[in-house]
């Protein structure tokens, strides 16, 4: 079982569509999580921390599940400008060095 | 405004040539910076954790002497692609943390080697 698993994509949703991506992680003892986007060609950009009680933050809502081990992120009222790639990073402790990056969930929003 | 700056966006050499990437750490220092690799419809994998100071800490697999890293300062690092070779075409991309543990990335280098 891989460490950090993320649907396989690609979503191709309209405009204004709600998007839900999860990742699943292996390790319980997993301390940070993150969402990262990543445009094509360039590097990948902060989307949101993730923490236990959940946030949000505009658009964009992340959960967290330790019991089952899995993340989530919530677009609503998507837009072009959020067609990218969606990373899932967990880390094993706050050390980035043992931070493991999902394979990516491509989005692309169509108008 | 960006945290973490990277030179060259891309580069493009004979094979058997030795390459540079300069990443910069722009608004603190950073004691630790990463070094990543990402094949193209792949995710980042982290080659090598750049110490200030000291020697680099590679990950399983990555070749110390074909990647040479240095951290002379508390704002550059840099990795020295030698002798590359066209299956060392990728993007290379740089990294460094920010307060909350999150990581802040450079523009990335996309080498090419012919």
């Amino acid at each position: 079982r891989k460490e950090v698993e993320q649907d396989p994509g690609p979503f191709n949703v309209p405009e204004g569509a709600t998007v839900a991506f999860n990742c699943t992680y292996s390790n319980s003892a997993s301390q940070s999580f993150f969402w990262y986007r990543q445009d094509c060609r360039k590097e990948p950009k902060l989307l949101m921390s993730v923490y236990s009680s959940g946030n949000e933050d505009g658009r964009f809502t992340a959960q967290l599940n330790r019991a089952s081990q899995y993340i989530s992120l919530l677009i609503r009222d998507s837009k072009l400008s959020d067609s990218a790639t969606y990373l899932c990073v967990v880390g094993l402790d706050n050390y980035g060095q043992n931070f493991v990056f999902g394979p990516g969930t491509r989005l692309s929003v169509l108008p | 405004g960006a945290v973490v700056s990277q030179h060259p966006s891309w580069v493009i050499c004979k094979s058997g040539t030795s390459v540079k990437i300069e990443c910069r750490s722009l608004d603190f220092q950073a004691t630790t910076m990463f070094w990543y690799r990402q094949f193209p419809k792949q995710s980042l994998m982290l080659m090598a954790t750049s110490n200030e100071g000291s020697k680099a800490t590679y990950e399983q697999g990555v070749e110390k002497d074909k990647f040479l890293i240095n951290h002379a300062s508390l704002t550059l690092s840099t990795l020295t692609v030698t002798s590359a070779h066209p299956e060392d075409s990728s993007f290379y991309i740089c990294s460094r943390q920010g307060a909350y543990g999150e990581l802040f990335f450079g523009e990335g280098s996309r080498l090419t080697v012919l």
